[in-house]
């Protein structure tokens, strides 16, 4: 079964610091990958995904993540952070394996960015 | 890009009603939208597959005669709340597959039953 473990529930870092919010997965078929976030009081907007293709995924806003299948992770980085980027951010796994489907989530990484 | 819309946004009832939401692919069909509940602070939560012309699927430890799901178009699904209670209180998410593995989520829909 397909799961999704995303590490520190609340990351704080500084503006034009850089960030890092990991997830790690487990799969028992090769996973398709998602990164979404959450600002309040919305719906989930997709900042990037991995479908087999380039290991090194980029996404909008200047994230990026990395496919790592000997570490089973997907960590999202962005090189400097914006208040703007302060909201939810979530890791999925398609529940079947497939490209398509219903999504395992993540619980879940606040991100704060001080001034 | 794919657009999915939801409504109400926010909706307040009282216990023992029963509240419906929508689910709308508004610039593209989808056979298939998915329902997810969200708690306060915590992550999304796969309810229940929604299914154009057929009968909808639903997770385990999801109670169907509570949660009615009706995928009436290619473009629209409902979910109907019936009976609510205050524990059926949360943020409900809807969302559908566009092109390109990608799911597009609607914005949510904030129930609070008094």
């Amino acid at each position: 079964a397909q799961s999704v473990t995303q590490l520190g529930s609340h990351v704080s870092v500084s503006e034009g610091a850089l960030v890092l919010l990991r997830c790690n997965y487990s799969s028992s078929v090769p996973p398709y990958l998602f990164w979404y976030v959450q600002y309040p009081n919305q719906g989930l907007q997709l900042l990037l995904k991995y479908t087999s293709a380039a290991t090194l995924v980029k996404g909008i806003n200047g994230f990026e993540a990395e496919f790592k299948k000997s570490e089973t992770s997907f960590h999202l980085t962005k090189p400097s952070a914006h208040m703007s980027d302060a909201a939810e951010y979530f890791c999925a796994v398609t529940k079947n394996g497939g490209s398509q489907g219903n999504l395992i989530f993540g619980k879940g990484t606040k991100l704060s960015v001080k001034p | 890009g794919a657009v999915v819309s939801q409504h109400p946004s926010r909706v307040i009832c009282k216990s023992g009603t029963s509240v419906k939401i929508e689910c709308r692919s508004l610039d593209f069909q989808a056979t298939t939208m998915f329902w997810y509940r969200q708690f306060p602070k915590q992550s999304l939560m796969l309810m229940a597959t929604s299914n154009e012309g057929s009968k909808a699927t639903y997770e385990q430890g999801v109670e169907k005669d509570k949660f009615l799901i009706n995928h009436a178009s290619l473009t629209l699904s409902t979910l109907t709340v019936t009976s609510a209670h205050p524990e059926d209180s949360s943020f409900y998410i809807c969302s559908a597959p566009g092109l390109g593995e990608t799911q597009y989520f609607g914005p949510g829909t904030r129930l609070l039953v008094l």
